[in-house]
């Protein structure tokens, strides 16, 4: 199975900061990849695919990019509703695999 | 409103069995691919199985091979993950997702834009 690999794993920033999170993958995965947030107690929420295409109703502050193993999820202006969990997912192969998640702290 | 309804979790001794239904409303199911994510207590998410729209290609990760079933009914607007041989690794919220399949020729991506709130499975004894 492809590996997926974030950091940093957490992060502490504050309001206002720029952030930015890394996914890594064990193999070329072209740019079959996507983002997700997730709040605690609460389902995933989609905020990029294909690597860099933003959900409908998503926030202009999230960007995606990247091809190949090296991915980044840009936060512009960390917003108080935005700390919470980031996965990154491949769908290049299967089994689908998520990063392990970086959750994205108050510092 | 376009949403996911998951029933069917609880409590189940090891090498039990037990089947998770996620019954889809304001969208007809049958022409998307859905999927099953899991997430152990404190652990981050695991793509667990999908299944396209007609029913006619099925995938799942390892580790629920040979144990689990995926599965879906168009006319009820229902998927259904059914769980054989259960062990406490099994222990898990059960997400279903629809995935609206984005193509861009000749490549399409998987997209989970819309999610289930989950369905607590507990295997223990």
């Amino acid at each position: 199975a492809i590996q997926m690999t974030q950091s940093p794993s957490p992060l502490s920033a504050s309001v206002g900061d720029r952030v930015t999170i890394t996914c890594r993958a064990s193999q070329d995965i072209r740019n079959d990849l996507g983002w997700y947030q997730q709040r605690p107690g609460k389902a995933p929420k989609l905020l990029i695919y294909a690597a860099s295409i933003l959900e409908g109703g998503v926030p202009s502050r999230f960007s995606g990019s990247g091809s190949g193993t090296d991915f980044t999820l840009t936060i512009s202006s960390l917003q108080p509703e935005d700390f919470a969990t980031y996965y990154c997912l491949q769908d290049y192969k299967y089994p689908r695999t998520f990063g392990q998640g970086t959750k994205v702290e108050i510092k | 409103e376009v949403q996911l309804v998951e029933s069917g979790g609880g409590l189940v001794q090891p090498g039990g069995s037990l089947r998770l239904s996620c019954t889809a409303s304001g969208f007809s199911l049958n022409t998307y691919w859905m999927t099953w994510v899991r997430q152990a207590p404190g652990k981050g998410l695991e793509w667990v199985a999908n299944i396209k729209g007609d029913g006619s290609k099925i995938s799942y990760v390892d580790s629920v091979e040979g144990r689990f079933t995926i599965s879906r009914d168009n006319a009820k607007n229902s998927l259904y993950l059914q769980m054989n041989s259960l062990s406490a690794e099994d222990t898990a919220v059960y997400f279903c997702a629809r995935d609206k399949n984005y193509c861009n020729s000749p490549v399409c991506y998987d997209v989970f834009d819309i999610w289930g709130q989950g369905a607590m499975v507990t295997v223990s004894s």
